[in-house]
This record gives structure tokens, C-alpha cells and sequence, in this order.
């Protein structure tokens, strides 16, 4: 069975900095790219980022471009998020989510979020 | 601004059969697959549909998907009260760089 698990939500300062953590497990980890994706409270899904099963390719939206730097172990079946220079935009779910290919195309398994509030 | 439109919300009864809607362009819903989420509120999102018409193992044969040109639309056929949920359609986008642009999303009420 395919378990994704995040980690690394918490309260944060404005301008502070955050490494969201998601480990997945149940099958050959570096066969498939990893997506974050956000909801801030009460609004849709955002995605933010993906990485491809190497690693080699990483695509960014526009709100996470600069800020935020997607990366992967495969060693460690973890995928990271590092987050710079949080605003209070930012507070929301954070998931990882495994994708059904190589490459970012279709986000097919979640895991259950982690909570990122950006506050002083 | 979503990249793909849904209606904000559905509604009917129990027992009936309602469509949501999901619109896009030929860099997103036109050229590739779309995959439906449903999300029960306090909790993630779940695949519903995926390849715009396959359903994973578990899901209910009452949902279903369809796509013609840049248009999808989720169908839910003898609806029940634990179908109430909010639904989002999603799909690759090929313009800039590539991501995966989503729906508003859709509130279903069961009345």
C-alpha cells in the first residue's frame, strides 16, 4: 500500500523559513515525480511544485518561484519543500502528493497535509 | 482566478443524478487527461477519477468522467448523502514551463 506522509508545518514568523518533509513508501520511489500542492483555509487547491522521479526536472508555479525549493533523496524515499521568506499568504495545508508518472502529470495519491500558519 | 472553470456549487437529492462541469483550453483539458477530486471538508483530497474516465479501485461505479474537446464533466448518478463534498477537476497545462493548473472547485450539497 502507497503511504504518503508529510511533516514540518508549524507557526512561523513573517519572513521566516520552513522545511516541509514527505516521506512515501509502498512502492519504487524513484519511478514517479512528487507534487506539493496547498489549500489556504476555506479555498481551493494550489499546486505549487512537482519533481520528477530523478530529480532532474522540477517545475514551479508562480507563487512558489524564488521562494520556495522543491528537492528529493532518493535513498530516503523523501521528498523536501524548503519555504523562504514566508508571508501570511502562505498560511495553509501543504500536501504532498505522489504522481502516477516519471514526470508531473497526474497527482494520484495524497497524503493527509501538514499545517503551515505564517503569524507573528 | 482558477485556470480550469467549475460551477462553485451543485445541488440535489438524494437518489438523483447530478454533472459538474470543468472547462479548460487546448494547453490543459484539450491535450491531456483530466483527473477529479473529492474532498469531504477537515479532510485531503482523494483521487476520484483519473484519465479523464477510469475510476481506482474502490471508488463507486456511480461516479464517472467524460471529456470532449477542452470540456470534462464529473457525473454522480444515484446520489447519497455522504457524496456531499467539494469536487475539483485537474490536468497538466504544456504552457510556460508545465503545471498542473485545478478547478475552483465545486460544492456539492445533498439536500
Amino acid at each position: 500500500e502507497v503511504q504518503v506522509l508529510e511533516s514540518g508545518g508549524g507557526l512561523v514568523q513573517p519572513g521566516g523559513s520552513l522545511r516541509l518533509s514527505c516521506v512515501v513508501s509502498g512502492f519504487s520511489f524513484s519511478s514517479y515525480a512528487v507534487n506539493w500542492v496547498r489549500q489556504a483555509p476555506g479555498k481551493g487547491l494550489q499546486w505549487l511544485s512537482a519533481i520528477s522521479g530523478s530529480g532532474n526536472t522540477i517545475y514551479y508555479a508562480d507563487p512558489a518561484k524564488g521562494r520556495f525549493t522543491i528537492s528529493r533523496d532518493n535513498s530516503r524515499n523523501t521528498v523536501y519543500l524548503q519555504m523562504n521568506s514566508l508571508r501570511a499568504e502562505d498560511t495553509a495545508m501543504y500536501y504532498c502528493a505522489r504522481d502516477g508518472h516519471n514526470l508531473p502529470s497526474a497527482i494520484l495519491i495524497w497524503g493527509q497535509g501538514t499545517r503551515v500558519t505564517v503569524s507573528s | 482566478q482558477s485556470v480550469l472553470t467549475q460551477p462553485p456549487s451543485v445541488s440535489g437529492t438524494p437518489g438523483q443524478r447530478v454533472t459538474i462541469s470543468c472547462s479548460g483550453s487546448s494547453s490543459n483539458t484539450g491535450s491531456n487527461p483530466v483527473n477529479w477530486y473529492q474532498q469531504v471538508p477537515g479532510t485531503a483530497p482523494k483521487l476520484l477519477i483519473y484519465s479523464n474516465n477510469q475510476r481506482p479501485s474502490g471508488v463507486p461505479d456511480r461516479f464517472s468522467g467524460s471529456k470532449s474537446g477542452t470540456s470534462a464533466s464529473l457525473a454522480i448518478s444515484g446520489l447519497q448523502s455522504e457524496d456531499e463534498a467539494d469536487y475539483y477537476c485537474a490536468a497538466w497545462d504544456d504552457s510556460l514551463n508545465g503545471f498542473v493548473a485545478f478547478g475552483g472547485g465545486t460544492k456539492l450539497t445533498v439536500l
